[in-house]
C-alpha cells in the first residue's frame, strides 16, 4: 500500500542542464499535483494534472517548466536550462480527486543547481 | 502569493504542555487544512475542516475555525518530543482543487 513516491530524493544539475523529477500517485488516486519550497518557507503551488490532462498550471513558470501525467507511468515534472534559483525542494501529491479529500505527499525531490 | 500567515512563526514549549498555532486566510474557502512536516521529509496530513465546521477533534489535535474572521487555530495537548516538526495550514477553495499553504510554524518540544 504504497504511498506518493518520488525519485530522485536528491538532484543535482549544472546550471544550463534539464532536470527530470518523477511521481507515482498513490493507487487509486488519478489527481496530481506540484509543489515547490523553497528552505524555510511554505509550499507554492505549480501545477494540478490529472492523466493526460493539465488542469490548473497558474503557479507554472512561463518559460523552462513543464509537466506532464501520461496515460501510463509517472508524472514528469522537467525543468529544462536550469538555473541556480531553480534549487529548491520539490513535492508531489495527489488525491482522489473528491471534496473534502486530502492531497498525500510524497517526500519530495531536493534539487540542487551547481 | 501565499495566502496564509502562521503564528507564531516559532515556538519552543516543553514536553507535556500545550501548543496552540494560528493561522490566518484572505479568501473564502472550502475547507482548510493542517500539515505536519519534518525536517527534510514530505507533508503528513493532520487534520481537515470543512467551512460550516467550527471545531474538530483528532487524538491530542483540536482545531478551531473562524470563517468570519478568516482564521483557524491547531492545539496540540500534552506535547512531545515527538511533535518537534514545521505545521503548516492550507486552504482549499473547491473541490480538489490546489492547496495555499501558510508560512508554517516551527515547533520545537523539548524534554
Amino acid at each position: 500500500n504504497a504511498g506518493v513516491m518520488q525519485n530522485p530524493r536528491h538532484l543535482v544539475r549544472r546550471r544550463g542542464q534539464e532536470a527530470r523529477l518523477r511521481c507515482s500517485p498513490m493507487k487509486g488516486h488519478s489527481h496530481v499535483y506540484w509543489y515547490r519550497q523553497l528552505p524555510e518557507e511554505g509550499l507554492k503551488f505549480m501545477v494540478y494534472l490529472q492523466k493526460e490532462n493539465i488542469i490548473d498550471e497558474s503557479g507554472m513558470p512561463k518559460e523552462r517548466f513543464s509537466a506532464e501525467f501520461p496515460k501510463e507511468g509517472p508524472s514528469i515534472l522537467r525543468i529544462q536550462q536550469v538555473v541556480r534559483g531553480d534549487s529548491a525542494a520539490y513535492f508531489c501529491a495527489s488525491s482522489p480527486g473528491q471534496m473534502d479529500q486530502p492531497q498525500h505527499f510524497g517526500d519530495g525531490t531536493r534539487l540542487s543547481i551547481l | 502569493s501565499q495566502q496564509g500567515e502562521e503564528d507564531p512563526q516559532a515556538l519552543s514549549i516543553q514536553e507535556g504542555e500545550n501548543a496552540t498555532m494560528n493561522c490566518s486566510y484572505k479568501t473564502s474557502i472550502n475547507n482548510l487544512q493542517w500539515y505536519r512536516q519534518n525536517s527534510g521529509r514530505g507533508l503528513v496530513h493532520l487534520i481537515l475542516i470543512r467551512s460550516n465546521e467550527r471545531e474538530k477533534h483528532s487524538g491530542r489535535l483540536r482545531v478551531t475555525l473562524d470563517t468570519s474572521k478568516k482564521s483557524s487555530s491547531l492545539l496540540i495537548t500534552a506535547s512531545r518530543a515527538a511533535d518537534t516538526a514545521s505545521y503548516f495550514c492550507a486552504t482549499s477553495t473547491g473541490t480538489a482543487s490546489k492547496l495555499t499553504f501558510g508560512t508554517g510554524t516551527r515547533l520545537q518540544v523539548t524534554l
